[in-house]
């Protein structure tokens, strides 16, 4: 079934810990997000692509870095992670069409 | 860059009451106004979507206003039901960018 897979979809780890959170899309689509949802809901758009070796930093700073090597596969990663970086991060994607599909999100916790 | 404004930030109603969000928006050249309804613990789903072509659209109890001159767009709720309980995010993007930025949500209680 087509989709948008998010793995994992939670994550506890320790300070200063390499982390990345895959992105997966079974749609096709040349457009990818990451959004970084607050517990009070705001949505924060920290980086997104527009096909392959195409990489944009969002509207809001991120210490995160991203990679689009494969049109499915968009990965986010942490170096070093932080307790400030606890928070909810959606993945979306969206084709030629105009609606954007989101994935479940994976809630990372940073102890 | 593209900034949305959405108000209330929060909206409690009776079931059967109507509701209505409201959004502005900043660029001008964006062309794109899609809604979304983020039910507890889910993920965001695009409920309706208008184009800046088009004033107004509707499906069965929802509907979407767009006023370009004034850049603000609005959600409306009609014969609300306690399943309409949810954050709803509005957003914006323009045809090229396609980047989309989305306001900071309305969390809408419907009280049985």
């Amino acid at each position: 079934e087509a989709d948008i897979y998010q793995t994992p979809r939670y994550l506890v780890i320790g300070t200063g810990k390499k982390i990345t959170l895959e992105c997966s899309q079974t749609m096709g689509h040349d457009k990818m997000y990451w959004y970084q949802q607050d517990p009070g809901m705001e949505l924060h758009l920290i980086h997104y692509s527009y096909g392959v070796n195409s990489t944009e930093k969002g509207d809001l700073s991120s210490e995160s870095t991203v990679s689009r090597i494969r049109t499915e596969h968009f990965p986010l990663t942490l170096e070093s992670a932080r307790p400030s970086h606890t928070s909810q991060y959606l993945c979306a994607s969206k084709g030629q069409g105009t609606e954007a599909f989101f994935g479940q999100g994976t809630r990372l916790t940073v102890v | 860059g593209e900034n949305v404004e959405q108000h209330p930030s929060t909206l409690s109603v009776q079931e059967g009451d109507s509701a209505v969000i409201k959004c502005t928006y900043s660029d001008s050249a964006s062309n794109y106004f899609p809604w979304y309804k983020q039910e507890l613990g889910k993920r965001p789903q695009l409920i309706i979507d208008i184009r800046s072509n088009v004033g107004e659209k509707k499906d069965q109890r929802i509907a979407v206003t767009l006023n370009k001159t004034a850049k603000h767009f609005s959600l409306h709720i009609t014969e609300t039901q306690p399943e309409d309980s949810a954050v709803y995010f509005c957003a914006a993007s323009k045809g090229g960018s396609e980047k989309l930025v989305f306001g900071k949500g309305t969390k809408l209680t419907v009280n049985p």
